[in-house]
Protein backbone atom coordinates (compact mmCIF):
# COMPACT_ATOMS: atom_id res chain seq x y z
CA UNK A 1 0.00 0.00 0.00
CA UNK A 2 1.50 3.36 -1.10
CA UNK A 3 0.17 5.03 2.72
CA UNK A 4 -2.18 8.05 3.22
CA UNK A 5 -1.63 10.63 0.54
CA UNK A 6 -1.70 13.86 0.25
CA UNK A 7 -2.45 16.52 -2.28
CA UNK A 8 -0.55 19.14 -2.73
CA UNK A 9 2.67 19.27 -1.20
CA UNK A 10 3.11 22.50 -0.75
CA UNK A 11 0.42 25.46 -1.38
CA UNK A 12 1.10 28.82 -1.47
CA UNK A 13 -1.42 31.46 -2.05
CA UNK A 14 -2.56 35.13 -1.02
CA UNK A 15 -4.73 35.80 1.04
CA UNK A 16 -8.82 35.79 0.57
CA UNK A 17 -8.08 32.68 -1.96
CA UNK A 18 -9.79 29.32 -1.36
CA UNK A 19 -7.92 26.73 -0.50
CA UNK A 20 -8.44 23.00 -0.96
CA UNK A 21 -6.44 20.06 0.88
CA UNK A 22 -6.63 16.43 -0.42
CA UNK A 23 -6.29 13.24 1.40
CA UNK A 24 -6.47 9.83 0.17
CA UNK A 25 -6.51 7.40 3.32
CA UNK A 26 -5.04 3.47 3.14
CA UNK A 27 -7.87 1.34 1.75
CA UNK A 28 -9.30 -0.23 4.11
CA UNK A 29 -9.26 2.09 7.09
CA UNK A 30 -12.34 3.22 8.28
CA UNK A 31 -11.65 6.35 10.35
CA UNK A 32 -9.61 9.72 8.42
CA UNK A 33 -7.72 12.46 10.63
CA UNK A 34 -7.16 16.05 9.72
CA UNK A 35 -4.20 17.76 12.04
CA UNK A 36 -2.61 21.26 11.76
CA UNK A 37 0.48 21.76 12.87
CA UNK A 38 2.55 25.33 13.92
CA UNK A 39 5.04 26.19 16.04
CA UNK A 40 3.44 28.38 18.45
CA UNK A 41 0.57 25.75 18.64
CA UNK A 42 1.92 22.40 17.60
CA UNK A 43 0.26 19.24 16.47
CA UNK A 44 -3.93 20.08 16.42
CA UNK A 45 -6.65 17.81 15.64
CA UNK A 46 -9.02 19.82 13.52
CA UNK A 47 -11.74 16.52 12.99
CA UNK A 48 -12.21 13.38 12.57
CA UNK A 49 -14.73 10.82 9.97
CA UNK A 50 -15.57 7.11 11.07
CA UNK A 51 -17.31 5.56 7.90
CA UNK A 52 -17.42 8.86 5.86
CA UNK A 53 -19.25 10.52 8.79
CA UNK A 54 -17.96 13.42 10.58
CA UNK A 55 -17.75 12.59 14.19
CA UNK A 56 -15.93 15.38 15.82
CA UNK A 57 -14.89 18.99 14.43
CA UNK A 58 -14.83 21.00 17.64
CA UNK A 59 -11.09 21.44 16.71
CA UNK A 60 -12.36 23.12 13.54
CA UNK A 61 -11.28 26.99 14.56
CA UNK A 62 -14.06 28.99 12.52
CA UNK A 63 -16.30 28.74 10.06
CA UNK A 64 -13.85 29.01 6.85
CA UNK A 65 -12.94 25.36 7.49
CA UNK A 66 -14.74 23.16 6.64
CA UNK A 67 -13.60 19.01 5.78
CA UNK A 68 -16.02 16.67 3.26
CA UNK A 69 -15.72 12.78 2.53
CA UNK A 70 -17.65 12.40 -0.10
CA UNK A 71 -16.13 8.38 -0.10
CA UNK A 72 -13.91 5.94 1.57
CA UNK A 73 -10.76 7.40 -0.33
CA UNK A 74 -11.10 10.74 -0.66
CA UNK A 75 -11.48 14.04 2.10
CA UNK A 76 -10.55 17.40 1.64
CA UNK A 77 -10.45 20.26 3.59
CA UNK A 78 -10.99 23.72 2.18
CA UNK A 79 -10.14 26.75 3.84
CA UNK A 80 -12.08 29.60 2.55
CA UNK A 81 -11.54 32.52 2.18
CA UNK A 82 -7.91 32.07 3.39
CA UNK A 83 -5.60 34.47 5.84
CA UNK A 84 -1.92 34.58 6.62
CA UNK A 85 -2.91 32.55 10.08
CA UNK A 86 -3.51 29.26 8.32
CA UNK A 87 -0.15 29.38 7.44
CA UNK A 88 0.35 25.75 8.86
CA UNK A 89 1.44 22.20 7.79
CA UNK A 90 -1.91 19.81 7.34
CA UNK A 91 -1.60 16.36 8.17
CA UNK A 92 -4.16 13.08 7.20
CA UNK A 93 -3.96 10.37 8.80
CA UNK A 94 -5.88 6.93 8.80
CA UNK A 95 -6.52 3.95 10.90
CA UNK A 96 -8.68 0.94 11.33
CA UNK A 97 -10.62 1.65 14.52
CA UNK A 98 -9.89 -1.77 15.77
CA UNK A 99 -10.04 -1.51 19.75
CA UNK A 100 -6.99 -0.81 21.07
CA UNK A 101 -4.83 -1.56 17.99
CA UNK A 102 -5.61 1.76 16.25
CA UNK A 103 -2.62 3.29 15.00
CA UNK A 104 -2.73 6.38 13.10
CA UNK A 105 -0.83 6.17 10.11
CA UNK A 106 0.22 10.06 8.95
CA UNK A 107 0.42 11.12 5.45
CA UNK A 108 3.58 13.71 4.85
CA UNK A 109 1.58 16.82 4.75
CA UNK A 110 0.64 19.63 2.79
CA UNK A 111 2.51 22.65 4.07
CA UNK A 112 0.51 25.61 2.89
CA UNK A 113 1.20 28.96 2.97
CA UNK A 114 -1.02 32.11 2.50
CA UNK A 115 0.50 35.54 1.80
CA UNK B 1 -7.78 11.88 28.30
CA UNK B 2 -5.37 12.89 31.09
CA UNK B 3 -2.78 14.95 30.45
CA UNK B 4 1.32 13.93 30.28
CA UNK B 5 4.72 15.21 31.25
CA UNK B 6 7.81 14.93 29.40
CA UNK B 7 11.16 16.50 29.71
CA UNK B 8 11.46 18.99 26.26
CA UNK B 9 14.65 18.10 24.80
CA UNK B 10 17.59 14.47 26.17
CA UNK B 11 20.88 13.71 24.14
CA UNK B 12 22.04 9.99 23.75
CA UNK B 13 24.79 8.50 21.85
CA UNK B 14 24.60 7.00 19.12
CA UNK B 15 24.83 3.02 20.07
CA UNK B 16 23.62 3.63 23.27
CA UNK B 17 19.91 2.97 24.95
CA UNK B 18 17.68 5.74 24.71
CA UNK B 19 15.17 6.05 27.61
CA UNK B 20 12.24 8.57 27.25
CA UNK B 21 10.10 8.73 30.47
CA UNK B 22 6.66 10.34 30.45
CA UNK B 23 4.54 10.98 33.53
CA UNK B 24 0.17 10.64 33.44
CA UNK B 25 -0.15 10.81 36.80
CA UNK B 26 -4.22 11.10 36.09
CA UNK B 27 -4.06 8.23 33.76
CA UNK B 28 -7.46 6.50 34.20
CA UNK B 29 -7.90 2.76 34.48
CA UNK B 30 -9.50 2.70 30.54
CA UNK B 31 -6.59 4.40 28.91
CA UNK B 32 -3.89 3.57 26.80
CA UNK B 33 -0.28 5.03 26.79
CA UNK B 34 0.78 5.77 23.09
CA UNK B 35 3.99 6.75 21.73
CA UNK B 36 4.64 8.49 18.55
CA UNK B 37 7.43 10.27 17.12
CA UNK B 38 7.86 12.98 14.39
CA UNK B 39 11.13 13.16 12.02
CA UNK B 40 11.75 16.28 10.87
CA UNK B 41 9.55 17.63 8.27
CA UNK B 42 7.58 14.20 8.28
CA UNK B 43 4.48 13.34 9.39
CA UNK B 44 4.10 11.47 12.95
CA UNK B 45 4.93 7.69 12.98
CA UNK B 46 3.39 5.21 15.73
CA UNK B 47 6.12 3.49 17.72
CA UNK B 48 4.14 1.31 20.33
CA UNK B 49 0.80 1.00 22.51
CA UNK B 50 0.23 -0.36 25.76
CA UNK B 51 -2.60 -0.43 28.55
CA UNK B 52 -0.51 -2.29 32.08
CA UNK B 53 2.05 -4.68 30.71
CA UNK B 54 5.13 -4.20 28.90
CA UNK B 55 5.51 -4.00 25.32
CA UNK B 56 7.91 -4.52 22.87
CA UNK B 57 8.34 -4.39 19.49
CA UNK B 58 10.76 -4.22 16.72
CA UNK B 59 11.19 -0.47 17.53
CA UNK B 60 11.06 -0.60 21.00
CA UNK B 61 9.96 -1.22 24.36
CA UNK B 62 7.49 0.00 26.70
CA UNK B 63 7.60 -0.16 30.63
CA UNK B 64 4.81 1.18 32.47
CA UNK B 65 4.97 1.10 36.39
CA UNK B 66 3.03 -0.40 37.69
CA UNK B 67 0.65 2.14 38.86
CA UNK B 68 0.48 3.37 36.07
CA UNK B 69 1.48 6.42 36.24
CA UNK B 70 4.43 7.19 34.28
CA UNK B 71 6.70 5.13 31.82
CA UNK B 72 9.12 5.03 29.58
CA UNK B 73 10.16 4.26 25.88
CA UNK B 74 13.41 2.48 25.49
CA UNK B 75 15.07 2.81 22.32
CA UNK B 76 17.96 0.20 22.88
CA UNK B 77 20.35 1.14 20.42
CA UNK B 78 19.68 4.50 19.12
CA UNK B 79 20.69 5.41 15.38
CA UNK B 80 21.21 8.87 13.76
CA UNK B 81 17.71 8.12 12.48
CA UNK B 82 15.97 8.42 15.49
CA UNK B 83 16.51 11.81 16.14
CA UNK B 84 12.85 13.66 16.24
CA UNK B 85 10.59 14.74 18.46
CA UNK B 86 8.91 11.49 20.82
CA UNK B 87 5.40 12.11 21.83
CA UNK B 88 3.92 10.40 24.88
CA UNK B 89 -0.19 10.36 24.81
CA UNK B 90 -2.76 8.65 27.40
CA UNK B 91 -5.98 8.14 25.46
CA UNK B 92 -9.43 5.97 25.53
CA UNK B 93 -8.38 2.97 23.15
CA UNK B 94 -11.78 1.53 22.96
CA UNK B 95 -14.99 2.33 20.91
CA UNK B 96 -16.99 4.07 22.66
CA UNK B 97 -15.45 6.23 24.73
CA UNK B 98 -16.23 10.00 24.20
CA UNK B 99 -12.47 10.39 23.42
CA UNK B 100 -12.11 7.72 20.93
CA UNK B 101 -10.14 8.14 18.16
CA UNK B 102 -8.68 11.61 19.10
CA UNK B 103 -4.73 12.03 19.54
CA UNK B 104 -3.57 14.77 21.85
CA UNK B 105 -0.46 15.52 20.93
CA UNK B 106 1.99 17.59 23.80
CA UNK B 107 4.94 19.32 23.13
CA UNK B 108 7.30 16.00 23.48
CA UNK B 109 10.82 15.42 23.65
CA UNK B 110 13.09 16.23 21.71
CA UNK B 111 15.44 13.42 21.40
CA UNK B 112 18.83 14.04 19.36
CA UNK B 113 21.41 11.28 19.00
CA UNK B 114 24.83 12.16 19.07
CA UNK B 115 27.67 10.40 16.77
Amino acid sequence: DAGVIQSPRHEVTEMGQEVTLRCKPISGHDYLFWYRQTMMRGLELLIYFNNNVPIDDSGMPEDRFSAKMPNASFSTLKIQPSEPRDSAVYFCASSLGLAGINEQFFGPGTRLTVL
Amino acid sequence: DAKTTQPPSMDCAEGRAANLPCNHSTISGNEYVYWYRQIHSQGPQYIIHGLKNNETNEMASLIITEDRKSSTLILPHATLRDTAVYYCIVRVGHAGGTSYGKLTFGQGTILTVHP
